[in-house]
């Protein structure tokens, strides 16, 4: 099945810097979706992103399906910004999404 | 309702009973999928339902877990003779139909299972 790496694992940030998190994976895919899973375990719809570039607020996405990656960006950053960020994909065939392991990031004041 | 619904949100069951967790769609919705999440861990797909079409058994961890959905809205999934390597936390997610591609999924806030 299709490998997806995320990374980097862990990410300490003081509030206001800015963050790139990167997710590869290994195969083709027509669905990318990133999520924000906060302290209380629910997961957050960030994007959903297979191909091109979104924004919203301090947060964009950009997905080179052609390269198989995807990058997230996070801009100023906040502690509400803390807790794990998910990249999950769906091949053609298969809808159910395969999960990377999630970069945690802790903000700190 | 809005979003996807699943109960209880807490459930705490001794070895070896068996238990039932259901998951409501978003209405609308034809696809839907369970998940589980051990404590610090990623999320490991069980099963996933489409319509009517037979579902995606292959994540199943073994025969003591089963799920059905009836009328292709509800879904529950049930754990047989429960082992305290089942305790995670179990999620359910649903898309909506393909129209124009977007498959985006959307989970509800997952039931919490501990095997005592």
């Amino acid at each position: 099945g299709i490998q997806v790496e995320q990374s980097p694992p862990d990410l300490i940030l003081q509030e206001g810097a800015n963050s790139t998190l990167r997710c590869n994976f290994s195969d083709s895919v027509n669905n990318l979706q990133w999520f924000h899973q906060n302290p209380w375990g629910q997961l957050i719809n960030l994007f959903y992103i297979p191909s091109g570039t979104k924004q919203n607020g301090r947060l964009s996405a950009t997905t080179v399906a052609t390269e198989r990656y995807s990058l997230l960006y996070i801009s100023s950053s906040q502690t509400t910004d803390s807790g794990v960020y998910f990249c999950a994909v769906g091949v053609p065939g298969r809808r159910a999404l395969t999960f990377g392991s999630g970069t945690r990031l802790q903000v700190q004041p | 309702g809005a979003g996807v619904s699943q109960s209880p949100s807490n459930k705490v069951t001794e070895k070896g009973k068996d238990v039932e967790l259901r998951c409501d769609p978003i209405s609308g919705h034809t696809a839907l999928y369970w998940y589980r999440q051990s404590l610090g861990q990623g999320l490991e797909f069980l099963i996933y339902f489409q319509g009517n079409s037979a579902p995606d058994k292959s994540g199943l961890p073994s025969d003591r877990f089963s799920a059905e959905r009836t009328g292709g809205s509800v879904s529950t999934l049930t754990i047989q003779r429960t082992q305290q390597e089942d305790s995670a936390v179990y999620l359910c997610a649903s898309s909506p139909p393909r129209v124009g591609g977007n498959t985006e999924a959307f989970f509800g806030q997952g039931t919490r299972l501990t095997v005592v």
